[in-house]
């Protein structure tokens, strides 16, 4: 089975503080992925893809296989970056293409 | 492109009323998922199509829901009968095979309030 745990709900910093929004995922191939991000009241937009190994933002992304986890970080928070942030994963075997979302944790960056 | 689109936008009905959610995905996008969101379980997958054919429909809560896709460029999801559990905010995606790793490109939704 395919599950993704976004542990905190919310995440409070500060403009110019470091963030790291943690994602872990339940898996028993390579899976596949992602960061969307959701602006209020806005469509769900990706982020980031752990295949594409870039920075969109600022942000980065790496997955840890050994750890199980692909956390979001960001060196220096903007207030901009508020939003609704989901990690999704797709499994890769078994022709299954759905995604699956963790529950979210919404950031506020506070000026 | 326009993207993918979505209507209504909003939809405000009383329970136990027929309520129709309507997607129209990206030209040439083969995949299509109908997608739940509210504040306790975040997004649930209620069911996807590949070329318009229903691949899983696990995540549908129960019979009063339903999804079609009689062509590439149109599908539903109806509710019948509504009920007050079901206000959320639907959103549908798009995608295509060779796209899949670079996720799906999503609708703006449409939030219902069942009252």
């Amino acid at each position: 089975a395919q599950r993704v745990t976004q542990p905190e709900k919310l995440l409070s910093v500060f403009k110019g503080a470091p963030v790291e929004l943690k994602c872990n995922y339940s898996y028993s191939g390579s899976p596949e992925l992602f960061w969307y991000v959701q602006y209020s009241r806005q469509r769900l937009q990706l982020l980031l893809r752990h295949i594409s190994r870039e920075s969109i933002k600022g942000f980065t992304a790496d997955l840890n296989k050994g750890e199980t986890s692909f956390h979001l970080k960001k060196p220096f928070a903007q207030e901009e970056d508020s939003a609704m942030y989901y990690c999704a994963l797709r499994g890769t075997q078994g022709g299954s293409e759905k995604l699956v979302f963790g529950k979210g944790t919404k950031l506020t960056v506070n000026p | 492109d326009a993207g993918v689109i979505q209507s209504p936008r909003h939809e405000v009905t009383e329970m136990g009323q027929e309520v129709t959610l309507r997607c129209k995905p990206i030209s040439g996008h083969d995949y299509l998922f109908w997608y739940r969101q509210t504040m306790m379980r975040g997004l649930e997958l209620l069911i996807y199509f590949n070329n318009n054919v229903p691949i899983d429909d696990s995540g549908m809560p129960e019979d009063r829901f339903s999804a079609k896709m009689p062509n590439a460029s149109f599908s539903t999801l109806k509710i019948q009968p509504s009920e007050p559990r079901d206000s959320a905010v639907y959103f549908c995606a798009s995608s295509f095979r060779p796209g899949l790793s670079n996720g799906y490109t999503f609708g703006s939704g449409t939030r219902l309030t069942v009252v």
